[in-house]
């Protein structure tokens, strides 16, 4: 099993431009999740899904963050227009009905100058 | 929302000795997890503890659930420079898969 599989690893963008992350789940899970951590504030929940349906975007800060999941193998997340201060690293995790906790993708790590 | 404090914050140790993360919410949880996270990675799950007053050992780490279900701790016996990185804890809701992260704590073991 590969894991999450989250791309791109790195993205430098000028401000004002559209950013869009993407995130392939873990073959059978049907929770996705996407995060953002930065220094100062952890690990925030930005938006959740169970079987590609949205359940909880109340951690996405404003209407310039939005997300998809058009199918149980992929899921995207799109900033438009980006911010300095949406610089930080996202994650994506997924996890099944086993209990076995979340598994989390190497993040990408968005720079917006 | 539900909060998650941890402490200590950071963590600077000498190989061989011993550690403990505390974590620390007002809330009750129905599970609560441990992830350790290192550099240019995702955290990865080290264990969940699901029952009030559970300990659960993973080699030299011993996590405890407070009997509340309300806090947990990390100890590590004996740490090794393997064991650096960024400690997470994080709270399962009764209702549903969200997690709620606490801030972490920094350990560096020094050879």
């Amino acid at each position: 099993d590969a894991g999450v599989i989250q791309s791109p690893r790195h993205e430098v963008t000028e401000m004002g431009q559209e950013v869009t992350l993407r995130c392939k789940p873990i073959s059978g899970h049907n929770s996705l999740f996407w995060y953002r951590q930065t220094m100062m504030r952890g690990l925030e929940l930005l938006i959740y899904f169970n079987n590609n349906v949205p359940i909880d975007d109340s951690g996405m800060p404003e209407d310039r963050f939005s997300a998809k999941m058009p199918n149980a193998s992929f899921s995207t997340l799109k900033i438009q227009p980006s911010e300095p201060r949406d610089s930080a690293v996202y994650f994506c995790a997924s996890s099944g009905t086993d209990n076995y906790g979340y598994t989390f993708g190497s993040g990408t790590r968005l720079t917006v100058v | 929302t539900q909060l998650l404090e941890q402490s200590p914050q950071f963590l600077s140790i000498q190989e061989g000795e011993n550690l403990t993360v505390y974590c620390n919410s007002s809330s009750v949880f129905s599970s609560l997890q441990w992830y350790r996270q290192e550099p240019g990675e995702g955290p990865v799950l080290l264990v969940t503890v699901v029952t009030g007053g559970e300990v659960k050992k993973l080699k030299r780490l011993t996590f405890q659930f407070g009997d509340a279900r309300k806090d947990s701790s990390l100890h590590i016996t004996a740490a090794q420079p393997g064991d650096t990185g960024l400690y997470l804890c994080a709270g399962e809701e009764a209702a549903g898969n969200k997690l709620t992260f606490g801030g972490g704590t920094r350990v560096l073991v020094k050879p």
